[in-house]
This record gives structure tokens, C-alpha cells and sequence, in this order.
């Protein structure tokens, strides 16, 4: 069992289409991180959520971190073919070392 | 540099053979990363290092790998007696503190054993 679970693993969509994917945890975090991974690169940090609660914007990308802490959700509104790649969460649980979910490969067909 | 940099980018290798693959993080990051990549899967740990706490080496998957990080900057993963199921994608990442997790990935090494 992963420290945190993302789900679903595989989402296949059309253009346009909006989308949820959620990062679960039973442990409590101080901040959690959303990676996306484009084919050939390296994951590139998306955002940290800070605040049990909070929600970030960029763009049509909406980042919402549980009030308890424990889970974050990542919502994709109008989605277009270049957000295709492999979305994954992040957290360090009390000061221990960055761990990452199994992450969600997300296709965007035009 | 600015970022992350990982050397070679590609390396094909013949089975048995010992490989090293370097890493250079960004500069004055005290955290490093290691991961492996299979085609279509997510990130798997291999080891972490924290300044000059002993190193995390947990996620490494047979004592064929070893990895080192010299004065707290480069860190070279060794593979020896390579096999065809090391083939993979391996990921460095380095972030500033234990308080600030916020990861900079390089863009990888590809190694293929044939």
C-alpha cells in the first residue's frame, strides 16, 4: 500500500471534456505537491497547497488540499490535447523525505 | 547550472556489464533523489540522501546498486552486473531542505541493456 493513493491510474478523454483526479492519503501532510510528466522530460512541479483547504488556480488546472490535510484533488476544466501526460502528488510526511503517489496518465484526444 | 543535470542522457549497455550514471543537482540543495522509471509506470524509489545523514537506501531493488554523493553535491548511481530488466529510465531530483520539499527533477537517463 502507497503512502498516498492517486486515482484513477489511466483516464482517457476527449478535448473539452473536464476531469478529476484525486490523491488520498491516511497521513496528515504539511504541504502537497502536483507533478506533471510529459514524454521524454523529467516531472515538473505544477503547485504546492499549504492551507487544509485551500484551492489554487493555473489556468483551467484547479488544486483544491483536503481540510484535514490528508488528500488533494487536481480538476481539469476544457481539457486540450497538451495536458496529456502523467499527473503525479507529492508530500513529505512530518519532515521525512518526498514521497510520490503512483500517478494518473491522463490522454487528451482531439 | 540552473537546473538538474543528469549524464549520459542515453546509455545502451551490453548484460553483465557495470554502469554509472551521474547526477549534478542544483546548487546548494542539501536533498537528493533517485528514482527508476519503467515505459507508461510512475516513479520508483531508490534511494535518498539528506545532507550528511546516512542515505535512505530502502527502495533499492538488489545490492547490484549503489549510490554515492561526494561533498553533498554530484551523486553517481552505480548498477553492476547489469540486467535486461534494469532497462529503464532513472530520474534525479534534488530540493532544498527537509522543510522546503518542492523537488527539480533532471531530464533523466535512458539506459537500455542488450
Amino acid at each position: 500500500t502507497q503512502l498516498l493513493e492517486q486515482s484513477p491510474q489511466f483516464l482517457s478523454i476527449q478535448e473539452g471534456e473536464n476531469l478529476t483526479v484525486y490523491c488520498n492519503s491516511s497521513s496528515v501532510f504539511s504541504s502537497l505537491q502536483w507533478y506533471r510528466q510529459e514524454p521524454g522530460e523529467g516531472p515538473v512541479l505544477l503547485v504546492t497547497v499549504v492551507t487544509g483547504g485551500e484551492v489554487k488556480k493555473l489556468k483551467r488546472l484547479t488544486f483544491q488540499f483536503g481540510d484535514a490535510r490528508k488528500d488533494s484533488s487536481l480538476h481539469i476544466t476544457a481539457a486540450q490535447p497538451g495536458d496529456t501526460g502523467l499527473y503525479l502528488c507529492a508530500g513529505a510526511p512530518a519532515g521525512n523525505m518526498l514521497t510520490f503517489g503512483g500517478g494518473t496518465r491522463l490522454m487528451v484526444k482531439p | 547550472g540552473a537546473g538538474v543535470s543528469q549524464s549520459p542522457s542515453n546509455k545502451v549497455t551490453e548484460k553483465g556489464k557495470d554502469v554509472e550514471l551521474r547526477c549534478d543537482p542544483i546548487s546548494g540543495h542539501t536533498a537528493l533523489y533517485w528514482y527508476r522509471q519503467s515505459l507508461g509506470q510512475g516513479l520508483e524509489f531508490l534511494i535518498y540522501f539528506q545532507g550528511n545523514s546516512a542515505p535512505d537506501k530502502s527502495g533499492l531493488p538488489s545490492d547490484r546498486f549503489s549510490a554515492e554523493r561526494t561533498g553533498g553535491s554530484v551523486s553517481t548511481l552505480t548498477i553492476q552486473r547489469t540486467q535486461q530488466e534494469d532497462s529503464a529510465v532513472y530520474l534525479c531530483a534534488s530540493s532544498r531542505s527537509t522543510a522546503n520539499t518542492e523537488a527539480f527533477f533532471g531530464q533523466g537517463t535512458r539506459l537500455t541493456v542488450v
